[in-house]
């Protein structure tokens, strides 16, 4: 089947760093997403990686190891703002969006 | 900036009874598709729609539901016969196509189905 895991909540302080990982087993690969999601509202787009290796915008990076199905989705300089559910989602060999349940991140001042 | 909308963005409707919830891609995209997110559960797929036809469906997708494409702009989600279980937040989205560089998938900022 497929799956995709991530923790279910984070907390962090302002100012900090986190790391929010993700692993997947999905029926082929064609890309993992990571999208924002504040409460009541629809997900917005933040990264995409195809390829191995740490892609870099601005406070959030994400990383990519296709071999270990894991990626992580790394935010800087924490914000109150920044307090959503991150979803983890990977796109498989039909093109398909699989969902991860999403973190929850508590950002504390 | 260009964006995928949806109306209504709330519906209340009685069980048994139908609904149609509508969406407008952006203009130049060809892929779309609807997803549902249950209060506090995950987003889930339900439908993808390309060159005027389900391209691909998930086991949520029965009978009760279809999808249409009445004219150029226009993208609707028919449930029928709602059950109290359907009431969820409807997401649509758009993708242009399906290459490295076009694969982000804008989101609408949903409606949110309520059964009673």
């Amino acid at each position: 089947g497929q799956n995709i895991d991530q923790p279910t909540e984070m907390t962090a302080t302002e100012g900090a760093i986190v790391q929010i990982n993700c692993t997947y087993q999905t029926s082929g690969f064609n890309g993992l997403f990571w999208y924002q999601q504040h409460a009541g509202e629809a997900p917005t787009f933040l990264s995409y990686n195809v390829l191995d290796g740490l892609e870099e915008k601005g406070r959030f990076s994400s990383f990519l190891s296709r071999s270990k199905g894991y990626s992580y989705l790394l935010l800087k300089e924490l914000q109150m703002k920044d307090s959503a559910s991150y979803l983890c989602a990977v796109m498989d060999s039909n093109y398909q969006l699989i969902w991860g349940a999403g973190t929850k991140l508590i950002i504390k001042p | 900036e260009p964006e995928v909308t949806q109306t209504p963005s709330h519906q209340v409707t009685q069980m048994g009874q139908e609904v149609i919830l509508r969406c407008v891609p952006i203009s130049n995209h060809l892929y779309f598709y609807w997803y549902r997110q249950i209060l506090g559960q995950k987003v889930e797929f339900l439908v993808s729609f390309y060159n005027n036809e389900i391209s691909e469906k998930s086991e949520i997708f029965d009978d009760q539901f279809s999808v249409e494409r009445p004219d150029g702009s226009n993208f609707t989600l028919k449930i029928r016969s709602t059950k109290l279980e359907d009431s969820a937040m409807y997401f649509c989205a758009s993708r242009h196509n399906l290459y490295r560089g076009n694969t982000e998938a804008f989101f609408g900022q949903g409606t949110r189905l309520t059964v009673v």
